[in-house]
């Protein structure tokens, strides 16, 4: 059983169209890590939430932490063919980080 | 700085051959890890250290050796390679405290790709 679910596990859109990336769990976490993944490339660290409620925005993209820090979103405004890539949260626990199996994202031009 | 450098980038073995992945960090690092990724499971912990002569089991150790005899290299050993390796391999380093969710960031390697027979 994962411990920390994304989903959808995959999404195909249109450019231009917006998107929210859910990654939930039943235990809360001491911060939340975002990172992106390209093919044959290792994950690259988007941003980290650390308090319950936060809210980070990096661009188009926006990042939010659960008040209660067993969820967290992320929500793609206007979509560009450039945002695909695979999604993958992390939380932290115990001073582990749980891994989410990911979420494949590709926009169509 | 290169970063976090592994090699090969694709090895094909055979089963019960041995091998081992490379992985290199030029950030003086104390921390490096090794995860497996799998379709549809995310990254799986293997192994990892805090810091030179110290490691440690993760998530799936079996049929996996470490040992940081530096603080740059820290290699990963298939004793006798099986199908159910077949898998992508990342290592991974960053600067404690790790996973104290100020920012400290894990910086991943490219890459091996494992094909057992």
């Amino acid at each position: 059983t994962q411990l920390l679910e994304q989903s959808p596990q995959f999404l195909s859109i249109q450019e231009g169209e917006n998107l929210t990336v859910y990654c939930n769990s039943s235990s809360v976490f001491s911060s939340l890590q975002w990172y992106r993944q390209e093919p044959g490339e290792g994950p690259v660290l988007l941003v980290t939430v650390v308090t319950g409620g936060e809210v980070k925005k990096l661009k188009r993209l926006t990042f939010q932490f659960g008040d209660a820090r067993k969820d967290s979103s992320l929500h793609i405004t206007a979509a560009q063919p450039g945002d695909t890539g695979l999604y993958l949260c992390a939380g932290v626990l115990n001073y582990q980080l749980i891994w989410g199996a990911g979420t494949k994202l590709i926009i169509k031009p | 700085n290169a970063g976090v450098t592994q090699t090969p980038k694709f090895q094909v073995l055979k089963t019960g051959q041995s091998m081992t992945l490379q992985c290199a960090q030029d950030m003086n690092h104390e921390y490096m890890s090794w995860y497996r990724q799998d379709p549809g499971m995310g990254l799986r912990l293997i192994h990892y250290s805090v810091g030179a002569g110290i490691t440690d089991q993760g998530e799936v150790p079996n049929g996996y050796n470490v040992s940081r005899s530096t603080t740059e290299d820290f290699p990963l050993r298939l004793l006798s390679a099986a199908p159910s390796q077949t898998s992508v391999y990342f290592c991974a380093s960053s600067q404690p405290p790790a996973y104290t969710g100020d920012q400290e960031t894990q910086y991943f390697g490219p890459g091996t790709r494992l094909l057992v027979l």
